[in-house]
């Protein structure tokens, strides 16, 4: 199991950027591909990006492809999503979890509030 | 892209009764790469079942996935409070890694 804790949610205007980090623990961050998920409070979930365990291959859903960059750093055990562009549908709620390539999301963290607003 | 459909959108049910929860597919999908996900209130989701019907560990045997190609149940046997939630199902053999829409399971 790794424990994941996001940070650096907030409110930005649209056209704005934000990057999101997830901290881990636990001695196996290294070994699985990583994604994050985001939520609209009271709505369903959506996968936003993910990254295999060596950094070497990514992926987006259609709507951020362009705007967003997931990357890792595995010596500090930590997951990052660069946003660029937002736009006020990227208002949500986004989870770091463990899982990317035909696997489950097996660990989550609390989740990190981003705003897109005016 | 698959599509997942959950059924029914609310189960009001009472403390001790069977739940049974509904996952469709809009196309087969292979290997039953079909995850479900357990959210409570103010909390991330946890997984509960993977691969259809294997339980995460620490799950409950109360729990019980089954199912292939389109069509995938959760069961809950006997409900204890701590079980009412929303459940979601998920795919993860599409590379869209898509979320059913979930199901409420309410206190009647």
């Amino acid at each position: 199991e790794v424990h994941l804790v996001e940070s650096g949610g907030g409110v930005v205007r649209p056209g704005g950027s934000l990057r999101l980090s997830c901290a881990a623990s636990g001695s196996t961050f290294g070994d699985h591909g990583m994604s994050w998920v985001r939520q609209v409070p009271g709505k369903g979930l959506e996968w936003v990006s993910g990254i295999t365990w060596s950094g070497d291959s990514t992926d987006y859903v259609d709507s951020v492809k362009g705007r967003f960059t997931i990357s890792r750093d595995n010596a500090k055990k930590s997951l990052y999503l660069q946003m660029n562009s937002l736009r006020v549908e990227d208002t949500a709620l986004y989870y770091c979890a463990r899982g990317f390539n035909f696997g489950p999301f097996a660990d989550w963290g609390q989740g990190t509030l981003v705003t897109v607003s005016s | 892209e698959v599509v997942l459909t959950q059924s029914p959108g609310t189960l009001s049910l009472s403390p001790g009764e069977r739940a049974t929860l509904s996952c469709r597919a809009s196309q087969s999908i292979s290997s039953d790469y079909l995850a479900w996900y357990q959210q409570k209130p103010g909390q991330a989701p946890r997984l509960l079942i993977y691969r259809a019907s294997s339980r995460a560990t620490g799950i409950p045997d109360r729990f019980t996935g089954s199912g292939s190609g389109t069509d995938f149940t959760l069961a809950i046997s006997r409900l204890e409070p701590e079980d009412f939630a929303v459940y979601f199902c998920q795919q993860y053999v599409d590379s869209r890694r898509t979320f059913g829409q979930g199901t409420k399971v309410e206190i009647k």
